[in-house]
């Protein structure tokens, strides 16, 4: 599969907890953008990092980070889990930094259930 | 700070139907525009922008700044198209970012 790729597809854990979500972006994209889709904030962006660098920060919260490698792949870790962030954790690619008409090809998402 | 605002969750119409999905903006720059589309079981994906001014699939999407709206339009709705849309907009510095309206989830009934 040439596009992005996420893993887990699916996360079960408990209040308190931390967890690492992967994302591998389409080859050759540089910028990587993490969502969070819950049911009633909606779509959320979180945070982009361009060839390794933090570009853009969204809602995202202190208790989460995230990094970019060399080899371009995206981990986004969340830690002392809440109820509330259970939800659908989208990883979205795109080819360039620079031009915000880019499309960006999103991953089919983790969904996190925290118990 | 920008906003999106879909105000139908859910829209019905029967095949052959005109449909319109409304989206309205708040932001102080000069927008960019997008709608996006999740088809069941399917991945999010770029429908249209509104800088291409293209049609696709037979839907369309003027960018109207005084109204500050990008409805999404279609003069004859097929149940292929019955799927959830995003409205979302990019703009400012944070390059890339896109803001997400709620969605509204159309049904295209036979």
């Amino acid at each position: 599969d040439s596009g992005v790729t996420q893993t887990p597809k699916h996360l079960i854990t408990a209040t308190g907890q931390r967890v690492t979500l992967r994302c591998s972006p389409r080859s050759g994209d540089l910028s990587v953008y993490w969502y969070q889709q819950s049911l009633d904030q909606g779509l959320q962006f979180l945070i982009q990092y361009y060839n390794g660098e933090e570009r853009a920060k969204g809602n995202i919260l202190e208790r989460f980070s995230a990094q970019q490698f060399p080899d371009l792949h995206s981990e986004l870790n969340l830690s002392s889990l809440e109820l509330g962030d259970s939800a659908l954790y989208f990883c979205a690619s795109s080819p360039e930094n620079s031009d915000p008409y880019n499309e960006q090809f999103f991953g089919p998402g983790t969904r996190l259930t925290v118990l | 700070a920008q906003r999106v605002t879909q105000p139908e969750k859910l829209l019905s119409v029967f095949k052959g139907a005109p449909v319109e999905l409304k989206c309205n903006y708040s932001y102080s720059g000069s927008p960019e525009l997008f709608w996006y589309v999740q088809y069941s079981r399917q991945r999010l994906q770029l429908l249209l922008r509104h800088i291409s001014r293209e049609s696709i699939k037979g839907f369309t999407a003027d960018l109207n700044k005084g109204e500050t709206s990008f409805h999404l339009k279609k003069p004859f709705a097929q149940e292929e198209d019955s799927a959830m849309y995003y409205c979302a907009l990019a703009g400012g510095t944070s390059y890339g970012k896109l803001t997400f309206g709620q969605g509204t989830i159309l049904t295209v009934h036979p």
